[in-house]
C-alpha cells in the first residue's frame, strides 16, 4: 500500500517564478492538505481540498493556490515566488474530515529553494 | 486562536533513559491530538493518535496521554535508544482551527549511546 507521495523532492527557483508541487494521497484517502514548514518551525497549514474543492484555507496569500483532481491527487501552485517561500512543503492525506479517529498521514515533502 | 506549545525545545539523554515530552494547547475543543516524528530533512511519521474521548494510547515503547480539560498531552518514551533521535511534533485538530492541524514547534531529542 503506497503512502503519500510527493514530487519533486527538491527544486530551486528564481524570485518571481512560479512553481507547481504534486501530491498523491494514500490509497483510499479523499482529503488532501498542504503545509509549509520553515527551518526550525512546525508546519503551517496552507489549505485543504475535499471533493475537488478548497474546504479550508490558512493565513496564506492568494499567490498560493491549489487543485484537487477526480482521483484525489492534488497540486500546490505558488506564483511570484519570494525568498521567504523557501521551505519544506508537506502534503497530508486522510479520510473525510470532521471524523475523530482518522489518522493523518504525511509525505516526505518537497524542498523548495528560492534564489 | 489555537496555539500549541512544546516543552522542552531540545533534550539530550543517555541511552536507556525514560523520558517525557510535553505538549499544551489553548483551545480544549479539539477532537484529535496526534504525535509525529520527523527525521532531519524528512517528512512526518505518525506515531500516535488520541481522540478527544480517550485518555491515552500506546504503541510499543511509546505512550501518549491526553488531558483535554487542562489542554495538555505527554509523550512518554521508555528505554530510549539512539534511533529515537529525531524531532517530535505534537498537533491538534478541531475547535477554532477547524480541519487544520495546528502544530507546536517540536522537541528535538538526542539519545547518546
Amino acid at each position: 500500500d503506497a503512502g503519500v507521495t510527493q514530487s519533486p523532492t527538491h527544486l530551486i527557483k528564481t524570485r518571481g517564478q512560479q512553481v507547481t508541487l504534486r501530491c498523491s494521497p494514500k490509497s483510499g484517502h479523499d482529503t488532501v492538505s498542504w503545509y509549509q514548514q520553515a527551518l526550525g518551525q512546525g508546519p503551517q497549514f496552507i489549505f485543504q481540498y475535499y471533493e475537488e474543492e478548497e474546504r479550508q484555507r490558512g493565513n496564506f496569500p492568494d499567490r498560493f493556490s491549489g487543485h484537487q483532481f477526480p482521483n484525489y491527487s492534488s497540486e500546490l501552485n505558488v506564483n511570484a515566488l519570494l525568498l521567504g517561500d523557501s521551505a519544506l512543503y508537506l502534503c497530508a492525506s486522510s479520510l473525510a474530515t470532521g471524523q475523530a479517529g482518522n489518522t493523518i498521514y504525511f509525505g516526505e515533502g518537497s524542498w523548495l529553494t528560492v534564489v | 486562536k489555537q496555539e500549541v506549545t512544546q516543552i522542552p525545545a531540545a533534550l539530550s539523554v543517555p541511552e536507556g533513559e525514560n523520558l517525557v515530552l510535553n505538549c499544551s494547547f489553548t483551545d480544549s475543543a479539539i477532537y484529535n491530538l496526534q504525535w509525529f516524528r520527523q527525521d532531519p530533512g524528512k517528512g512526518l511519521t505518525s506515531l500516535l493518535l488520541i481522540q478527544s474521548s480517550q485518555r491515552e494510547q500506546t504503541s510499543g515503547r511509546l505512550n501518549a496521554s491526553l488531558d483535554k480539560s487542562s489542554g495538555r498531552s505527554t509523550l512518554y518514551i521508555a528505554a530510549s535508544q539512539p534511533g529515537d533521535s529525531a524531532t517530535y511534533l505534537c498537533a491538534v485538530i478541531g475547535g477554532q482551527a477547524g480541519t487544520a492541524l495546528i502544530f507546536g514547534k517540536g522537541t528535538t531529542l538526542s539519545v547518546s549511546s
